[in-house]
């Protein structure tokens, strides 16, 4: 079956730090995957996507970037963090041509 | 880019049938129409999908008319459990790239 793994639950970084949050798949092969943002009180808001590897698509111009460097694997990462980039960050996964994408349990960014 | 909108939020109580529907003005013709739940600090969850006319299984009913512009999906005497986010997304691109927005937040009292 598949499965997918985030990590890490909750952060806490200082405004202006760098980060680095991994997803990553098992049980298929070439997925689709997604990183979502939700900050309080909003939608989900799709951040990045990518449909292979070193294929990323960005939604939205900001202080985030992806990396697939694995077919499996999935990266954002910020070089400076700040106070707006805090929220909740959600990895899922979709086969290329499914209707259903399945999530990963998120992780809670707070910037300070 | 097929954008869905849907209700901001609904209230219920427990033991009665909550409907919320969705618009899908632009639905492609391949896309399946999928609903999903949130939980607060927990990612969505799908829990049903159609393409037109009706699906129903152990969770929910799903209502498509025959020009897919629309969905209602049925949630059958809800209890206070069932207060979450329920989305309707919509898709983007050739392949399915989920685009979520705010969702209805549900609330089911006492």
């Amino acid at each position: 079956s598949q499965t997918i793994h985030q990590w890490p639950a909750t952060l806490v970084q200082p405004v202006g730090s760098p980060l680095s949050l991994e997803c990553t798949v098992e049980g298929t092969s070439n997925p689709n995957l997604y990183w979502y943002r939700q900050a309080a009180g909003r939608g989900l808001q799709l951040l990045f996507y990518s449909v292979g590897i070193g294929q990323i698509s960005s939604e939205v111009p900001q202080n985030l970037s992806a990396s697939r460097p694995q077919d499996r694997q999935f990266i954002l990462s910020s070089k400076k963090l700040l106070l707006s980039d805090s929220g909740f960050y959600l990895c899922a996964w979709s086969v290329a041509q499914g209707t259903e994408a399945f999530f990963g349990q998120g992780t809670r960014l707070t910037v300070v | 880019l097929a954008k869905t909108t849907q209700p901001i939020s609904m209230d219920s109580y427990e033991g009665q049938e909550v409907n919320i529907t969705c618009s899908h003005n632009n639905i492609a013709t391949n896309d399946y129409i999928t609903w999903y739940q949130q939980f607060p600090s927990q990612g969505p969850r799908f829990i049903i999908q159609g393409y037109k006319t009706k699906v129903t299984n152990e969770v929910a009913s799903l209502f498509i008319p025959a020009d897919r512009k629309s969905s209602t999906l049925s949630l059958p005497r809800v209890s206070l459990s069932d207060t979450a986010v329920y989305y309707c997304p919509g898709t983007k691109g050739g392949s399915y790239i989920p685009t979520f927005g705010r969702g209805t937040s549900l609330i089911v009292h006492p």
